[in-house]
């Protein structure tokens, strides 16, 4: 079946970076965007930015500029999303989804920032 | 003002049915975009639901029950997830999305409380 599977919980000291990963299966990967969303504990859904395998091409929200980094490494069917200069607003669950209408979702990662 | 505006809070009874709105800002024509609803339950991921545009121009997510519905309401420039047959588990945390100027954008979410 189609599915998204991300990496593990991250705890990060502020000021630091994380990388999480996003493994697809069961469809083809370069044949869908992948959007990044993230969540605050108890808050609503952020679009952080998507990243179009088969291209290379990516876009992320105004708020990120300068501070995410998404790639893919098609060969494994695997996204990753970067995000530096790590703040305490930056802890929060994110999640992998697939396409302009995200119809599938990865479990999620938290990412924690604390010192 | 928020691009997307959705009540925080609906209740409804089992059986009944409710009707989940997602405004858009002023300015910005509800005709010309397709809105994207998603629920959410606690420690879960969001689930894709549908997507609307028209009557003719939607999408049921797959496994979706046809109790899920969308539909606009012009004059109040909203979307609408119409929910029929209130069942417990419909109890969720529901969110709409749309792409304005090139961004994701999310409605604040709606807590459907079924009693």
């Amino acid at each position: 079946q189609v599915q998204l599977v991300q990496s593990g919980a991250e705890v990060k000291e502020p000021g630091a970076s994380v990388r999480v990963s996003c493994k697809a299966s069961g469809y083809t990967f370069t044949s869908y965007d992948i959007n990044w969303v993230r969540q605050a504990a108890g808050q609503g859904l952020e679009w952080v930015g998507w990243i179009n395998p088969m291209s290379g091409d990516t876009d992320h929200a105004r708020k990120f500029q300068g501070r995410v980094t998404m790639t893919t490494y098609n060969s494994i069917n695997t996204a990753y999303m970067e995000l530096t200069s790590l703040t305490s607003e930056d802890t929060a669950l994110y999640y992998c989804a697939r396409g302009t209408s995200i119809d599938v979702w990865g479990q999620g990662t938290t990412v924690t920032v604390s010192s | 003002q928020a691009v997307l505006t959705q009540p925080s809070s609906l209740s409804a009874s089992p059986g009944a049915s409710a009707s989940l709105t997602c405004t858009l800002r002023s300015g910005i024509n509800v005709g010309t975009y397709r809105i994207h609803w998603y629920q959410q339950n606690p420690g879960s991921p969001p689930r894709y639901l549908l997507n609307y545009r028209s009557d003719s121009d939607n999408q049921q997510g797959s496994g979706v029950p046809r109790r899920f519905s969308g539909s606009q309401d012009a004059s109040a420039n909203a979307g609408i997830l119409l929910i029929s047959g209130l069942q417990s588990e419909d109890e969720a945390d529901y969110y709409c999305m749309i792409w304005h100027s090139s961004a994701m954008v999310f409605g604040g979410g709606t807590r459907l409380t079924v009693l």
